[in-house]
């Protein structure tokens, strides 16, 4: 079982490149989440999505796409990247039933815009 | 919509000596409670977490957590700290809508 995994784990872009981040889970979790992590900002979330097929908007959203289209991917896309999108980026996942909403984390990607 | 605060930026101890990190949450109702850490370059880990029942509870590597609905608090606490527990915690709630809300984190530096 590898949990969340996490591709690249590092990568540097152009301001105006395109990238896309790939989160993959093997524990048939229904939710996963993309969050990013800044300093003294905790995490924030990006996109969700609970379910195949379905997307949705978290708190800063802006700049960022998201696809489902299996359920054990999730992946986040920046079409024209920015110095403010320099972040660590953290994917997680959790099941539906047991309603502890404990959720599992990747161990992150790190981006830097220059 | 939930929030958590976590007052303290930064807490330097002396290993051995004991640990409170403090956590405040903003919730209507029962609230989902966690605390994660994160070890330098690392991803998140939980720690453990409360939901229901006792309001004491136990985690992992020692730590302890205790839930006061009147104090809207879930504060970390950890008996004798060692110097592996230098890392960055965080609390997080979480509500009926599929999300969790994170505090901006508490930096832990463990002293000789």
């Amino acid at each position: 079982n590898a949990g969340v995994t996490q591709t690249p784990k590092f990568r540097v872009l152009k301001t105006g490149q395109s990238m896309t981040l790939l989160c993959a889970q093997d524990m048939n979790h229904e939710y996963m989440y993309w969050y990013r992590q800044d300093p003294g900002m905790g995490l924030r979330l990006i996109h969700y999505s609970v379910g195949e097929g379905t997307t949705a908007k978290g708190e800063v959203p802006d700049g960022y796409n998201v696809s489902r289209l299996k359920k054990q991917n999730f992946l986040l896309g920046l079409e024209s990247a920015a110095p403010s999108q320099t972040s660590v980026y953290f994917c997680a996942s959790r099941m539906t039933s047991g309603a502890s909403h404990e959720q599992y984390f990747g161990p992150g990607t790190r981006l830097t815009v220059t | 919509a939930q929030s958590v605060t976590q007052p303290d930026i930064h807490i330097t101890v002396s290993e051995g000596a004991s640990l409170e990190l403090r956590c405040n949450y903003s919730y209507g109702a029962t609230p989902y409670l966690f605390w994660y850490v994160q070890s330098p370059g690392q991803g998140l880990q939980l720690l453990l977490k409360y939901f229901s029942g006792d309001t004491l509870v136990q985690g992992i590597k020692g730590f302890e957590a205790e839930f006061k609905r009147s104090q809207s608090s879930f504060n970390l606490r950890k008996p004798s700290v060692h110097w592996s527990d230098a890392a960055e915690y965080f609390c997080a709630v979480g509500a009926d809508d599929y999300k969790l809300s994170f505090g901006a984190g508490t930096t832990v530096t463990v002293r000789a």
